[in-house]
């Protein structure tokens, strides 16, 4: 099986602006997580999608927004983009709906704000 | 409020020789899971080894072990036989599953560096 993917790897963007990632799930896992990770702050929870909806919630403000596709895929959107915004986002599948489960991480897609 | 803690930010193991890595957290679930994650440097983030709170024995895969104590909520992590490979930022990790919900909490890493 191919694992999660996630394009862009790479990205630069200036303050103002905004960017969509986009992550493809494991085939087969319906729940989709979002993670920042910052040296400072480590791993932080973003959001989970699963079946197209939002079934959870991380601290974030509402320029963080993100939603799920019939097929799975997921895609994170930041508008107004700000310099702390400036980190490594991850995208993490699992099968979903079920108590047992593990999470498996994309590589990630860096994202430099100038 | 569920917190999950890495006391040490760095260690250095040499090759062949044994380290533990700490994690304690906070919780006042029952059941939950511990997992522990590398993250190589510039490398995806895999999955080391995962424990179920309702179970009293110790994880293990291969070289890798954990030391449960769920008494003192404290979860860390025995990588035997160091290799070079196993350099790489390690992270732990506290999942919940509760009304329809899940949640992870990570710790903030250690990074272990293997000396040749």
């Amino acid at each position: 099986k191919a694992g999660v993917t996630q394009t862009p790897r790479y990205l630069i963007k200036t303050r103002g602006q905004q960017v969509t990632l986009s992550c493809s799930p494991i085939s087969g896992h319906r729940s989709v997580s979002w993670y920042q990770q910052t040296p400072g702050q480590g791993l932080q929870f973003l959001f989970e999608y699963f079946s197209e909806t939002q079934r959870n919630k991380g601290n974030f403000p509402g320029r963080f927004s993100g939603r799920q596709f019939s097929n799975s895929r997921s895609e994170m959107n930041v508008s107004t983009l700000e310099l702390g915004d400036s980190a490594l986002y991850l995208c993490a599948s699992e099968l979903g709906g079920t108590y047992q489960e593990t999470q498996y991480f994309g590589p990630g897609t860096r994202l430099l704000v100038l | 409020a569920q917190t999950v803690t890495q006391s040490q930010p760095e260690m250095s193991v040499q090759e062949a020789e044994t380290v533990t890595l700490s994690c304690t957290y906070d919780t006042s679930e029952n059941n939950y899971y511990l997992f522990w994650y590398k993250q190589p440097p510039s490398r995806q983030m895999i999955l080391v080894i995962r424990q179920e709170a309702y179970k009293q024995q110790n994880a293990t895969e291969n070289r890798f072990s954990v030391n449960f104590q769920k008494a003192a909520k404290s979860f860390s992590l025995k990588i035997s036989d160091s290799q070079l490979g196993d350099t790489a930022m390690y992270f732990c990790a506290f999942m919940t599953f509760t009304s329809g919900t899940y949640k992870y909490i990570f710790g903030t890493g250690t990074r272990l560096k293997v000396l040749a």
